[in-house]
């Protein structure tokens, strides 16, 4: 039973394509998110999701566009990609802040490794 | 605002010593602090998490970390390290707001020699 599903594992694309990546999670979270780990290993939170509504959005273009359809679904659409999207994405849930009293663990999905040629 | 340090970009023991990773971190308030272990090519996985009960958290895999306030510190210790160690490990803060953020060191791989 994943908890945390991300598809693909794998993307290969070419500058200028438009691609999505889909995460899944079944823990009945309430609120998800999207990291982005760089080459150097370094992670940075893009997004977070909480009951279909952003609730933080760190500087990062408007080509990339969280889609929630529900609560355990948050997919990441990137437009126009460019050579420096090449990274491996990583998505995330937990229980909002505050549910049991202090900070929510959040659970991390396997990644997709995204390369732009 | 909310950082970790981790000091060391890349540890290496032999299998049955000591592992000492180091993380020092900087918040404006009594912060919520974690550790998270990266197997190569694998996804994140939650070793331990501090939120201000007991100072000293035990984790998974026989690893542990002390929180102490006076040193801005929250080091991740095992005994005895095993080859099923080696990974990448980050030292995370998280920033207590509506917002649940959290903010990654940047990584101290811990290689294993038999």
């Amino acid at each position: 039973d994943t908890a945390v599903s991300q598809t693909p594992k794998y993307l290969v694309t070419q500058m200028g394509n438009d691609k999505s990546i889909k995460c899944e999670q079944n823990l009945g979270h309430d609120t998800m998110y999207w990291y982005k780990q760089d080459s150097k290993k370094f992670l940075k939170i893009m997004f977070s999701y909480n009951n279909k509504e952003l609730i933080i959005n760190e500087t990062v273009p408007n080509r990339f566009s969280p889609k929630s359809p529900d609560k355990a679904h948050l997919n990441l659409h990137i437009n126009s990609l460019e050579l420096g999207d090449s990274a491996v994405y990583f998505c995330a849930s937990s229980q909002p802040m505050g549910l049991a009293g202090g900070q929510e663990t959040q659970y991390f999905g396997p990644g997709t490794r995204l390369l732009v040629l | 605002a909310q950082s970790v340090t981790q000091l060391d970009s890349h540890v290496s023991v032999s299998e049955g010593t000591p592992v000492l990773l180091r993380c020092n971190y900087s918040s404006s308030y009594s912060p919520s602090l974690f550790w998270y272990v990266q197997h190569p090519n694998k996804g994140l996985q939650l070793l331990l998490k501090y939120t201000s009960a007991a100072t000293l958290v035990k984790g998974i895999n026989g690893f542990e970390a002390e929180f102490k306030k006076s040193e801005t510190s929250f080091h991740l210790t095992k005994p005895s390290a095993h080859m099923s160690d080696a990974a990448e490990y980050f030292c995370v803060v998280s920033d207590l707001t509506g917002a649940n953020n959290l903010f990654f060191g940047t990584g101290t791989r811990l290689t294993v020699i038999p």
